[in-house]
């Protein structure tokens, strides 16, 4: 069964830094999109993206964060300049058809941030 | 604003009893319904969900759910759980015509052999 899979499984940053979380949907799938989930806390929609535009984003997913498909597989999210309240258990998830009413997400294993 | 609640935040059974995990939403319009199931150390897994018809949803591993429009609940039933069933398990819901899943804060559930 196709899934979706996310690089690194754990990355640990010093504060100020840029960090790059890497996935790879699920391979007809056409939206994307990213959520985070603060030690002890809810899962948080990030951003979603379709046909390489952000579609939807919540208020956490500032100027600090960006997200692209940079090739035919990968999606990415880049926090430019990590705080220590990014740290987090980031979760990319895909799908085949967006806000339709059947579309289901599916989600990677997520990359969980440290930053120190 | 939408919200949904889980209101078992930690559940421990013994093996063959039966489960049914709490969940809450607010959302007053009609909305799509997730259950998730995260095994340690893996991802997040679709166990089952709600779109329309049936109000008793049928999922994998032996779940159910059951919507109950008047009581904005879709609760996760399982008759016997097993060891394996060990895990955390996540509502979300979804307003038709948003991207966004908002989750509840989840439900460890542990079950003894």
């Amino acid at each position: 069964e196709p899934e979706v899979t996310q690089t690194p499984s754990h990355q640990v940053t010093q504060m100020g830094q840029e960090v790059i979380l890497r996935c790879v949907p699920i391979s007809n799938h056409l939206y994307f999109y990213w959520y985070r989930q603060i030690l002890g806390q809810k899962v948080e929609f990030l951003v979603s993206f379709y046909n390489n535009e952000i579609s939807e984003k919540s208020e956490i997913f500032d100027d600090q964060f960006s997200v692209e498909r940079p090739d035919g597989s990968n999606f990415t999210l880049k926090i430019r300049s990590t705080k220590l309240e990014d740290s987090a258990m980031y979760f990319c998830a895909s799908s085949e058809g967006g806000v339709t009413n059947t579309d289901t997400q599916y989600f990677g294993p997520g990359t969980r941030l440290t930053v120190l | 604003a939408q919200s949904v609640s889980q209101h078992n935040h930690h559940v421990i059974l013994s093996e063959a009893a039966s489960l049914e995990l709490g969940c809450n939403y607010s959302y007053g319009g009609t909305v799509n319904l997730f259950w998730y199931v995260q095994y340690p150390g893996q991802h997040l897994q679709l166990l089952l969900k709600y779109f329309s018809g049936d109000p008793l949803v049928k999922g994998i591993k032996g779940f159910e759910a059951e919507f109950i429009k008047s009581k904005f609940s879709f609760n996760l039933r399982k008759p016997s759980v097993q060891w394996s069933d060990t895990a955390e398990y996540f509502c979300a819901v979804r307003a038709p015509g948003t991207y966004k899943y908002i989750f509840g804060t989840g439900t460890r559930l542990k079950v003894l052999a």
